[in-house]
């Protein structure tokens, strides 16, 4: 029973490169989300998806794009990292029912230089 | 502008004591608060709810109230054990937007 599960862990980019973070959960959930955890705030939502084959915008969604082509499967891509993009991600899942509270990966920890 | 928020960055109770956690929102019309717990290197998981239609939910030795009125909810964890000490997050979510809004999180250190 993995659940939620983003890789990679850890990652140190330089600052214009591009990367991939991959979001994989195995409860069949309609929904997924895309965070990012800051020293004294919140976690605040980049993207989120509602079912395949959609996404829409989030809070903060500059300088991310994300893509969701299979159900199990939410990837959030940075084109040209910045370091204001350090932070750590934290993908998400939601069977619906919100009462209940989502699913939470157990985050990347992205460094830009 | 934050919609939630918890004041207190830290906590440190000892064992067998109460642990009060704080939280102020400023939406009226959220519908639902949740608490999550999160320990170093993992990601926060689901810990207790409560509904806009109720003041208190219990759930062993967590139990959340909510004050409408001042806007204001609260986490009470009684007796408070050292497995207790982690950041723990109060969340909103408002129906309408179908949206959950997160606090920055209290650390929370129970000790021995």
């Amino acid at each position: 029973n993995a659940g939620v599960t983003q890789t990679p862990k850890f990652r140190v980019l330089k600052t214009g490169q591009s990367m991939t973070l991959l979001c994989a959960q195995d409860m069949n959930h309609e929904y997924m989300y895309w965070y990012r955890q800051d020293p004294g705030m919140g976690l605040r939502l980049i993207h989120y998806s509602v079912g395949e084959g959609t996404t829409a915008k989030g809070e903060v969604p500059d300088g991310y794009n994300v893509s969701r082509l299979k159900k199990q499967n939410f990837l959030l891509g940075l084109e040209s990292a910045a370091p204001s993009q350090t932070s750590v991600y934290f993908c998400a899942s939601d069977g619906g029912r919100a009462f209940y509270g989502y699913t939470f990966g157990s985050g990347t920890r992205l460094t830009v230089v | 502008d934050q919609q939630v928020k918890q004041n207190s960055p830290s906590l440190s109770v000892q064992e067998g004591r109460i642990s009060i956690l704080n939280c102020d929102y400023t939406n009226s019309m959220f519908d639902y608060f949740l608490w999550y717990k999160k320990y170093p290197a993992e990601g926060p998981t689901f810990l207790i709810s409560i509904s806009s239609i109720k003041d208190k939910n219990e759930d062993g030795r967590f139990t959340v109230f909510l004050n409408k009125s001042a806007k204001h909810l609260s986490l009470h964890i009684v007796p408070s054990q050292p497995g207790d000490s982690a950041v723990y997050f109060c969340a909103s979510y408002d129906y309408n937007f179908n949206k959950f809004y997160f606090g920055s999180g209290t650390k929370l250190n129970v000790k021995p």
